[in-house]
């Protein structure tokens, strides 16, 4: 099993649709996760951070962790084109200082 | 504004000709880091740094080198590159460890 493993997508939603977008992680995983946004030709962006169980809520975004399952989910609300890029997921190494990253979903967000 | 520069953003050279990409902070961040980015491989991280002269080794840390001299710098050498490390390099600062912030990417191509 891959550390941080996504769905490479590409996952396409009609504009004003909820994206949800998955994560599953290994053992070697801590519990310090992140969402980060790239679109085209750029750099990686935070978007959200989780730390505990449960839900998080920024905006449009929701961030979910579910320790016993070993995974992590962002919620994208009210999905506009502008959301088009690819979303990386990523958790910080158990016991140490290493992120490591999954290979991102493809999201497409269609007017 | 709060920003992580590297330099060269682009850069074709041949095998085994040293080069340095420079990475430069403004942040005061106590932690830097370096990644690449293949397709379908996702983020790898290379070496990462905790603070002045604290270094240590991310997950593909093979044929380069790192030094943390100065707070703000952290800048990455391929000693003899080979085309095996042609990809997309960013470097990236953190206060804590956790988010990173990402500076704009450098693309490199070993002929």
């Amino acid at each position: 099993q891959k550390e941080v493993e996504q769905n490479s997508g590409p996952l396409s939603v009609p504009e004003g649709a909820i994206a949800s977008l998955n994560c599953t992680y290994s053992d070697r995983v801590s519990q310090s996760f992140f969402w980060y946004r790239q679109y085209s030709g750029k750099s990686p962006e935070l978007i959200m951070s989780i730390y505990s169980n449960g839900d998080k809520e920024d905006g449009r975004f929701t961030a979910q962790l579910n320790k016993a399952s070993q995974y992590v989910s962002l919620l994208i609300r009210d999905s506009q084109p502008s959301d088009s890029a690819t979303y990386l997921c990523a958790g910080r190494n158990t016991g140490g200082f290493k992120t490591i990253f999954g290979a991102g979903t493809r999201l497409f967000v269609k007017a | 504004e709060a920003q992580v520069t590297q330099n060269p953003r682009y850069l074709i050279t041949v095998t085994g000709k040293k080069l340095t990409v420079t990475c430069s902070q403004n942040m005061n961040h106590e932690y830097m880091s370096w990644y690449r980015q293949d397709p379908g491989l996702g983020l790898r991280q290379i070496y990462y740094s905790m603070n002045v002269e604290v270094t240590d080794k991310g997950d593909v840390p093979e044929g380069y080198k790192v030094s943390r001299k100065e707070k703000r710098n952290f800048p990455l050498i391929l000693e003899s590159p080979s085309p095996n490390q042609t990809s997309l390099y960013f470097c990236a600062s953190s206060l804590d460890g956790t988010g990173w912030l990402f500076g704009p990417g450098t693309r490199l191509t070993v002929l």
